[in-house]
């Protein structure tokens, strides 16, 4: 079984902040996805990696960097973190096609 | 880039009767597309994906269409049951795997 897991459930920063949200996957796949889930707005995609050290901007990228140091590891960072960043954090990753993902990251910046 | 429009946001049925969800995108290079079942609290799982050279695909009670000239796909789920009360995703992608996801469908299979 594919297992992806993320550093935190639950996490609550406060405006301006450094936030680092990591996710690691045990199945060596090659591509890594960082998204960002709100009500009514479904899944949209931050930033996605096809290899180590390599990154692709996704649709909304802004304020929000990543880094990928190793192949099994995704790191999704907020370099300065602000409330309208408040949402689920969904980390994902893939061989070819289907996606896994991990748990879940609710971030609530005050 | 790709875009992906999903309809209904919100769909009710009882019990036993059918539910359908469709699903528009943009990108006519788009060849594979999956579909997420979000139960309360955790994470999306797959439930069935289809794949541009197929027209149709079931599995038990699930089933997906695809029209490629129309750009369009749904999902229909039949003989619903209060357990597949969940969200659901469409997505649309690429062979590069540059994934785009619907705004989801909260479904109500009420008892």
């Amino acid at each position: 079984d594919v297992k992806v897991t993320q550093s935190s459930r639950y996490l609550v920063k406060r405006t301006g902040e450094k936030v680092f949200l990591e996710c690691v996957q045990d199945m060596d796949h090659e591509n890594m996805f960082w998204y960002r889930q709100d009500p009514g707005l479904g899944l949209r995609l931050i930033y996605f990696s096809y290899d180590v050290k390599m990154k692709e901007k996704g649709d909304i990228p802004e304020g929000y960097s990543v880094s990928r140091e190793k192949k099994e590891r995704f790191s999704l960072i907020l370099e300065s973190a602000s409330t309208n960043q408040t949402s689920m954090y969904l980390c994902a990753s893939s061989y070819i096609y289907e996606q896994y993902f991990g748990p879940g990251t609710r971030l609530t910046v005050t | 880039g790709e875009n992906v429009e999903q309809h209904p946001s919100t769909l009710s049925v009882q019990e036993g009767d059918s539910a359908v969800i469709k699903c528009t995108y943009s990108d006519s290079a788009s060849n594979y597309f999956p579909w997420y079942k979000q139960e309360l609290g955790k994470r999306p799982q797959l439930i069935i994906d289809i794949r541009s050279n197929v027209g149709e695909k079931k599995d038990q009670r699930i089933a997906v269409t695809l029209n490629k000239t129309a750009k369009h796909f749904s999902l229909h789920i039949t003989e619903t049951q209060p357990e597949d009360s969940a969200v659901y995703f469409c997505a649309a992608s690429k062979e590069n795997n540059d994934m785009r996801f619907g705004a989801g469908t909260r479904l109500t299979v009420k008892p």
